[in-house]
């Protein structure tokens, strides 16, 4: 069964550093997604991404998140000066209309 | 405001009972809602889904009921296995934007 891939699979940064965390979407899936989840909590929306580029957007992706889509296979999320409240687990998903695939995550540490 | 809730943060069972958790949702323009199952460490697994022209869809051993009129979803979970054990999530969306808004969350325990 296809999957979302995501790398790193857990990383620990230091406050204010940049930090990019990585996603390889199933192959004809057209939409794609990050979501973000702080430790007990829900699952938030960040940004949505089609057509190449930003179809929708939370408030709590603000000017510090920035996502790509480098060569048609691998999504980015870059966060530029993290923060610790960016600590979380985030999450990439990818869909061809509603059938969303969610990655395993990326455990983000800010220190 | 746009808002999906659950009325039970944590539910215990018996290996082998049924499970009902339930979810309510304000956005009366959602039209699509689904189940999802997060294991400790893991991403959201897609469980089952519904279409708000339907009230009730089963799959194996999981059957979803809507009910529109009081904006109320639940999951009903048939034979609860320790396998089972997770937390479970709502989420609906709409036509005007495919992002999914998740509920908070109910943690199933199964006991053996």
């Amino acid at each position: 069964e296809p999957e979302v891939t995501q790398t790193p699979s857990h990383q620990v940064t230091q406050m204010g550093q940049e930090v990019i965390l990585r996603c390889v979407p199933i192959s004809n899936h057209l939409y794609f997604y990050w979501y973000r989840q702080i430790l007990g909590q829900k699952v938030e929306f960040l940004v949505s991404f089609y057509n190449n580029e930003i179809s929708e957007k939370s408030e709590i992706f603000d000017d510090q998140f920035s996502v790509e889509r480098p060569d048609g296979s691998n999504f980015t999320l870059k966060i530029r000066s993290t923060k610790l409240e960016d600590s979380a687990m985030y999450f990439c998903a990818s869909t061809r209309a509603r059938g969303y695939t969610f990655g395993s995550g990326t455990r983000l540490t800010v220190v | 405001g746009e808002s999906v809730g659950l009325h039970l943060p944590t539910l215990s069972v018996q290996e082998g009972d049924n499970s009902i958790i339930n979810c309510a949702y304000s956005n009366s323009a959602s039209d699509y809602f689904i189940w999802y199952k997060q294991e400790s460490g893991k991403g959201p697994q897609f469980i089952i889904d519904i279409r708000s022209n339907m009230d009730k869809r089963q799959g194996q051993r999981v059957t979803v009921l809507l009910n529109k009129t009081v904006k109320h979803l639940s999951l009903q979970i048939a034979a609860t296995q320790p396998g089972d054990s997770a937390v479970y999530f709502c989420a609906e969306t709409n036509d005007s934007s495919y992002k999914l808004i998740f509920g908070s969350g109910t943690r199933l325990l199964v006991r053996p």
